[in-house]
């Protein structure tokens, strides 16, 4: 509906393990930004990609890091996984400049650590 | 303390009735402001923004007091469809930074 999707919708790891989630942002927008959002919490900004470079970063570790590519879809890598990083990642697409500051996000990534 | 604080709720409601929620922010240098909309298991989605003289749109009515730092939205008539949580985004950049804090959430059932 947003036209941002992100792939994939559920998965299962364990603790140590690594993942790579992807998103595809709307036609036409070049900002990327992720979040991830724990049971019960609103969505915390992990880090926002512009023009294939990091663009501001949350309170996030460094095993937290991420990827924009040219056509502006974007990866999200969590290395040496928690419990607590089980969580939906929410992947949000805008357009620089647009004054109405407005995100649209894909319907997330569902991550379970066991 | 969170950069911006909502009371989680539940508000239970019947239809028809009015509801607000409230919300404070701690970061006096922030920009911009929104409501945005999360129904259960999706994504959030953008209901509306929120300036300083107060906006409305149909049946919902918003207003940000700088000063206190303080955000409202006002819900008259709710429908049962207005079942959802609602999330108070507050922007520390100005424009479209998309580096948006958003609060916990005030979660709104409305009853038949």
């Amino acid at each position: 509906e947003t036209g941002v999707t992100q792939s994939p919708t559920h998965l299962i790891k364990t603790r140590g393990q690594q993942v790579t989630l992807r998103c595809s942002s709307q036609s036409g927008h070049n900002t990327v930004s992720w979040y991830q959002q724990a049971l019960g919490q609103g969505p915390q900004f992990i880090f926002q990609y512009y023009r294939e470079e990091e663009n501001g970063r949350g309170n996030f570790p460094p095993r937290f890091s991420g990827l924009q590519f040219p056509n502006y879809s974007s990866e999200l890598n969590v290395n040496a996984l928690e419990l607590d990083d089980s969580a939906l990642y929410l992947c949000a697409s805008s357009l620089s400049g647009d004054p109405t500051g407005e995100l649209f996000f894909g319907e997330g990534s569902r991550l379970t650590v066991l | 303390r969170k950069e911006v604080e909502q009371d989680p709720g539940p508000f239970n409601v019947p239809e028809g009735a009015t509801v607000a929620f409230n919300c404070t922010y701690s970061n006096s240098a922030s920009q911009s402001f929104f409501w945005y909309r999360q129904d259960c298991r999706k994504e959030p989605k953008l209901l509306m923004s929120v300036y300083s003289s107060g906006n409305e749109d149909g049946r919902f009515t918003a207003q940000l007091n700088r000063a206190s730092q303080y955000i409202s939205l006002l819900i008259r008539d709710s429908k049962l469809s207005d079942s959802a949580t609602y999330l108070c985004v507050v922007n520390r950049g100005s424009g479209n930074t998309g580096k948006l804090i958003f609060g916990q959430g005030t979660t709104l059932q409305v009853k038949p």
